[in-house]
């Protein structure tokens, strides 16, 4: 079966514009997570999904990022008039479960460049 | 705050050569992931532990849960091994498998 995936793989915008970001899970997984990933830096947490709803926000920098799983499957995230730090790794994962004993299985990633 | 350091940041060896790169975490989890990550590539586990000891091929995880610490050993290390080996801890609770990530140890190995 398809692992995680997501598009584009590399997408290179202007400051101050809107850009999405999208994420395929794997199929039957009810968690899903975005994390970003700074160059030379581990991944952060943004926030998790369990099916539809966002159970967990907390990492999202501010209200610029938000993200959306309408039917507990792709999940999109979205970042309004972006910023040259916001440029990053951005990283998808799902689990059959939300827990921390559960294998994350991770996206390519979206490489966000903001000229 | 959960904090995870790793050690050393980077590290270069021989073929052949034993490997151990470490880990440490500042609160109480419920598991500990170790993770593969190649130039340009994604991110794939390796180990998922809770406790005690883990062994897949050349690679050996440990973790002591009283000192907070683990570590991922390479015995018998080969260039295809060069990646970026992350740690990360997953806390238990309302966390969510939330993963609080160390900042990745560059290995290389020539041959």
């Amino acid at each position: 079966g398809a692992g995680v995936s997501q598009t584009p793989s590399n997408k290179v915008t202007e400051k101050g514009k809107y850009v999405e970001l999208r994420c395929d899970p794997i199929s039957g997984h009810t968690a899903l997570y975005w994390y970003r990933q700074s160059l030379g830096q581990g991944p952060e947490f943004l926030i998790y999904f369990q099916g539809t709803g966002a159970a967990d926000d907390s990492g999202l920098p501010n209200d610029r990022f938000f993200a959306v799983r309408p039917e507990g499957s792709v999940s999109t995230l979205k970042i309004q008039r972006t910023e040259r730090g916001d440029s990053a790794v951005y990283l998808c994962a799902s689990s059959l479960q939300g827990a921390a004993y559960n294998e994350q299985f991770f996206g390519p990633g979206t490489r966000l460049t903001v000229l | 705050k959960n904090e995870v350091e790793q050690s050393p940041q980077n590290l270069t060896a021989q073929e052949g050569e034993f490997i151990t790169i470490n880990c440490s975490y500042s609160v109480g989890i419920s598991a500990l992931h170790w993770l593969q990550q190649h130039p340009g590539g994604g991110i794939v586990s390796l180990f998922m532990l809770s406790s005690g000891k883990k062994k897949h091929g050349r690679l050996i995880a440990t973790i002591n849960i009283q000192e907070k610490h683990s570590s991922l050993h390479i015995t018998a290390s080969h260039p295809r091994d060069s990646a970026v080996y992350i740690c990360a801890s997953g806390a238990g609770g309302t966390s969510y498998g939330k993963l609080t990530f160390g900042q990745g140890t560059i290995l290389t190995v020539h041959p």
